[in-house]
């Protein structure tokens, strides 16, 4: 089946600092990939929507400035979380889709952002 | 490590029918677990989730799904299904370090 992978797996920064999240499918080509974001004991709740080649789309409540998403290529995302604070600590999940596909999502294994 | 297996790839069912999908992990620690469903075009919705308590957990929809810590496994089913349960279903495991692993997902197909 379709793999994707996410990298870092796991990640600890400091407060004020940038840190950067690599979202990749890893054998098939990805239109669209998704980023979600988990706390604990929560669902998973739906952060932005990109499509490669164009900006992302942002869920109401998510700051764009703050969680920078590029999708330059078909096989990688990429989510900076800029300026962290310890509440951005969580659990990123990416997901992608496939193109000419409404079935073919795949998920990420996720990252755990920890921000001291 | 952490690994969530469903074992069905694809379903088919025509309305009306029960509908069980598997769902088993591979953790011997306390495991939160959760049934996710994906609607054609659409993202991840959570149908239900088990803790703790009582090993059967009852849903959004009529789905429940019953946890059997013996077999390591959280199935889902529903007594009848309709055609608007055509999706993507996902089996999700959270371990106590929160890392979630999800499941490959199944696909249900209900035909009218």
């Amino acid at each position: 089946g379709a793999v994707v992978s996410q990298h870092p797996s796991r990640v600890i920064c400091k407060s004020g600092t940038s840190v950067k999240i690599e979202c990749r499918s890893l054998d098939f080509q990805a239109t669209t990939m998704f980023w979600y974001r988990q706390f604990p004991k929560q669902s998973l709740m739906l952060m932005a929507t990109s499509n490669e080649g164009s900006k992302a789309t942002y869920e109401q409540g998510v700051e764009k400035d703050k969680f920078l998403i590029n999708h330059a290529s078909l096989t990688l995302s990429t989510l900076t979380v800029t300026s962290a604070h310890p509440e951005d600590s969580s659990f990123y999940i990416c997901s992608a889709r496939a193109a000419g596909g409404l079935r073919e999502q795949y998920f990420g294994p996720g990252t755990r952002l920890t921000v001291t | 490590a952490q690994s969530v297996s469903q074992h069905n790839h694809h379903v088919i069912l025509s309305e009306a029918a029960s509908l069980e999908l598997g769902c088993n992990y591979s953790y011997g620690g306390t495991v939160n677990l959760f049934w996710y469903v994906q609607y054609p075009g659409q993202h991840l919705q959570l149908l239900l989730k088990y803790f703790s308590g009582d090993p059967l957990v009852k849903g959004i929809k009529g789905f429940e799904a019953e946890f059997i810590k013996s077999k390591f496994s959280f199935n889902l089913r529903k007594p009848s299904v309709q055609w608007s349960d055509t999706a993507e279903y996902f089996c999700a495991v959270n371990a106590l370090d929160n890392d979630m692993r999800f499941g490959a997902g199944t696909r249900l197909t209900v035909k009218p």
